[in-house]
C-alpha cells in the first residue's frame, strides 16, 4: 500500500512561530503537493514539487515556503505563523506515470 | 489558468437513488487527467474514479460512473444505488500533464438520507 504520512494530525502554534509541517511518502513518487482546506474554499494548492530541490508555486503561496531535499520528504514552512493560517493542511504525492494522487491524513493547524 | 468549478456546494439523495455531481474545468493542456475524490469525516481522501483525457470512453467503477464531455469541459459524477457510506465531501480534480500541477474544485457535500 502506498503510504503518505504527515508528521502531526493536530498542531497548535503561537503567532509568530516558525512552523514546519512534514510529509513523507514511501513509493518513490516524483511529484508532491501541499494543499490547505478551508470550508467553502475547497482544496487550494500552496506549492508543489516535481523533483528533488525543485518547487513551483501553487495558487496561494504567500506566507509559505517549502523544502524538498530528499525525494521522499516534502516540508511546508510557515516562516511566521499568523492566525489566518489556521487551517487543515493536506499533503499528496503522485508518480509521473499514472497521474494518480495519494493523500496523507491531514494536519489540522491552529495558530493562536 | 487551470481552474476547476463545482457549482453545487451541497446535494442530497435518498438511499438507493441516483445522484449526479457536476464539475467543469478549464485547462490549456492536451495531456490531462480528471479525478473524483471522496473525503469522509475521517478526512482521508479516497480516489473514486479517474479519467484520462485522451480516452473517449467514460470511466466506470462499480456504482460510480462519469459523463466526460471534452468539448464542453464537463466531468460529472453519477452515483447509482446510493448508500449511506457514500455520504462525504466530493472533490473534482484536474492533473495537467505538462506542468505536473493538480488542482481541485471547492467540493460538494453529499448527504444520503435513509
Amino acid at each position: 500500500d502506498v503510504k503518505v504520512t504527515q508528521s502531526s494530525r493536530y498542531l497548535v502554534k503561537r503567532t509568530g512561530e516558525k512552523v514546519f509541517l512534514e510529509c513523507v511518502q514511501d513509493m518513490d513518487h516524483e511529484n508532491m503537493f501541499w494543499y490547505r482546506q478551508d470550508p467553502g474554499l475547497g482544496l487550494r494548492l500552496i506549492y508543489f514539487s516535481y523533483d528533488v530541490k525543485m518547487k513551483e508555486k501553487g495558487d496561494i503561496p504567500e506566507g509559505y515556503s517549502v523544502s524538498r531535499e530528499k525525494k521522499e520528504r516534502f516540508s511546508l514552512i510557515l516562516e511566521s505563523a499568523s492566525t489566518n493560517q489556521t487551517s487543515m493542511y493536506l499533503c499528496a504525492s503522485s508518480p509521473w506515470t499514472g497521474r494518480l494522487a495519494f493523500f496523507g491524513q491531514g494536519t489540522r493547524l491552529t495558530v493562536v | 489558468a487551470q481552474t476547476v468549478t463545482q457549482s453545487q456546494p451541497e446535494m442530497s439523495v435518498q438511499e438507493a437513488e441516483t445522484v449526479t455531481l457536476s464539475c467543469t474545468y478549464d485547462t490549456s493542456e492536451s495531456d490531462y487527467y480528471l479525478f473524483w475524490y471522496k473525503q469522509p469525516p475521517s478526512r482521508q481522501m479516497i480516489l473514486v474514479i479517474r479519467q484520462e483525457a485522451y480516452k473517449q470512453q467514460n470511466a466506470t467503477e462499480n456504482r460510480f460512473s462519469v459523463n466526460f464531455q471534452k468539448a464542453a469541459k464537463s466531468f460529472s459524477l453519477k452515483i447509482s444505488d446510493s448508500q449511506l457510506g457514500d455520504a462525504a465531501m466530493y472533490f473534482c480534480g484536474d492533473f495537467q500533464g505538462g506542468s505536473e500541477k493538480l488542482v481541485f474544485g471547492k467540493g460538494t457535500k453529499l448527504t444520503v438520507n435513509p
